[in-house]
């Protein structure tokens, strides 16, 4: 079965420029979680999706970060502008609906400068 | 506020030895924990979840859980070198609570 798939795995921006990241889930996983992780603190969740509606988006940055799952399958994550704050790593998740397991893609290493 | 405590560490283990990992939660409705290795530069990798008090083990894995103290472990018997990384311990709470994780090292 594979895994989380997640694209680009590396991407430099300077700072004010916009970046995209995408994810696709484990196939038949109807959850998907972006999550930003920050050099030694544990992921911090930015939103999750159920098929393609938003569950939880309280911790998203919504004047400059943006999400979307369309067709309920892949997804993508959209900062615009960046700030150098948003230098991080950006994971993907997905878990499927009878069980709170999440299982992570390798992730979107971003910096900005 | 819920939140997930963990000893950032680090933690060092002789090889061969076991190692004790601790996590401490604030929401006593919690139901579902979860212990995930991550090696550094990559992403978390689930290891063990556990949803009942007492222990469940998996190989040279042990996770052990206290509803009662809030409490929830990892034990790592017969401790290998690639054992080394960092140990994120997350709480099932609606969404997962995540503790910042605790650094292993284990010594040859």
């Amino acid at each position: 079965e594979a895994g989380v798939a997640q694209s680009p795995r590396y991407k430099i921006i300077e700072k004010r420029q916009s970046v995209a990241f995408w994810c696709n889930p484990i196939s038949g996983h109807a959850t998907l979680y972006w999550y930003q992780q920050i050099l030694g603190q544990g992921p911090k969740l930015l939103i999750q999706f159920q098929n393609n509606g938003v569950v939880d988006d309280s911790q998203l940055p919504k004047d400059r970060f943006s999400a979307e799952r369309l067709k309920g399958v892949d997804s993508t994550l959209k900062i615009q502008p960046a700030k150098l704050e948003d230098s991080a790593v950006y994971l993907c998740a997905s878990s499927s609906t009878s069980t709170a397991e999440q299982y992570f893609g390798p992730g979107t290493r971003l910096t900005v400068t | 506020q819920k939140e997930v405590e963990q000893n950032s560490g680090p933690l060092s283990v002789p090889e061969g030895a076991i190692a004790s990992l601790n996590c401490t939660y604030s929401d006593r409705g919690s139901q579902s924990f979860f212990w995930y290795r991550q090696y550094s530069g990559k992403s978390p990798e689930l290891i063990m979840s556990i949803y009942s008090n007492g222990d469940k083990e998996d190989g040279r894995f042990t996770a052990q859980l206290n509803k009662a103290s809030q409490y929830v472990s990892l034990l790592i018997r017969d401790s290998q070198p690639s054992d080394s990384a960092t140990y994120l311990c997350a709480v099932n709470d609606y969404q997962l609570i995540w503790g910042a994780g605790t650094k292993l090292i284990i010594k040859p």
